[in-house]
């Protein structure tokens, strides 16, 4: 079966760094994607990885190693509204989505 | 209206009663998704469609049925709702379904069947 595994809680520090961890076993592999979803909102796109390596944009960066089938979003300099959901996703080979649980990060002052 | 918008934003419902979700875009995106989200689990795909006039289904489709008469819109129907059907729905549209492009989502509708 597919599977994405994700760390179901997390807490920090405000300006810190964190690191939220994805592993996954799916039917093929077309990207792997992070969103960001507050309480009682939408998800919002993060990053996309396709390419084994780092992504930085900003505060946000996101690794993948396709071998490990592993992937992690990295924030810093972390800030109270970083407080929200991350969702892990894949694309599989039929071009769905396969979502992990999430990981609801806590950011304390 | 700009990006995806859904209605109603929430809604109670007897069992048994028929619902319709609405949804819609108007970013001229291609495929559109409905999903629905339930507490420590993953996002589920409910139903899709790649183009107007084509629908797929996704990892949970009982008891759900859609329709893609246009770009622009994609209801989910409930035909007879469950209580099990207690859920966010999220509908979520890409230019592609079967690139690797990324899913945009509307706001939500908060559904709860007694």
């Amino acid at each position: 079966g597919q599977n994405i595994d994700q760390p179901t809680e997390m807490t920090a520090t405000e300006g810190a760094i964190v690191q939220i961890n994805c592993t996954y076993q799916t039917s093929g592999f077309n990207g792997l994607f992070w969103y960001q979803q507050h309480a009682g909102e939408a998800p919002t796109f993060l990053s996309y990885n396709v390419l084994d390596g780092l992504e930085e944009k900003g505060r946000f960066s996101s690794f993948l190693s396709r071998s490990k089938g592993y992937s992690y979003l990295l924030l810093k300099e972390l800030q109270m509204k970083d407080s929200a959901s991350y969702l892990c996703a894949v694309k599989d080979s039929n071009y769905q989505l396969i979502w992990g649980a999430g990981t609801k990060l806590i950011i304390k002052p | 209206i700009a990006g995806i918008t859904q209605a109603p934003t929430s809604q109670i419902l007897a069992a048994g009663r028929r619902m319709t979700l609405r949804c819609t875009q108007d970013m001229r995106h291609n495929a559109m998704y409905w999903y629905r989200q339930d507490l420590g689990l993953g996002l589920r795909l409910i139903h899709y469609s790649n183009t107007a006039g084509t629908t797929g289904k996704g990892e949970v489709p009982d008891g759900y049925s859609v329709s893609r008469a246009n770009t622009d819109d994609f209801p989910l129907t409930l035909a007879s709702a469950v209580p099990s059907q207690t859920s966010v729905y999220f509908c979520a549209s890409s230019f592609s379904g079967r690139a690797t492009d990324t899913q945009y989502f509307g706001p939500g509708t908060r559904l709860t069947v007694l």
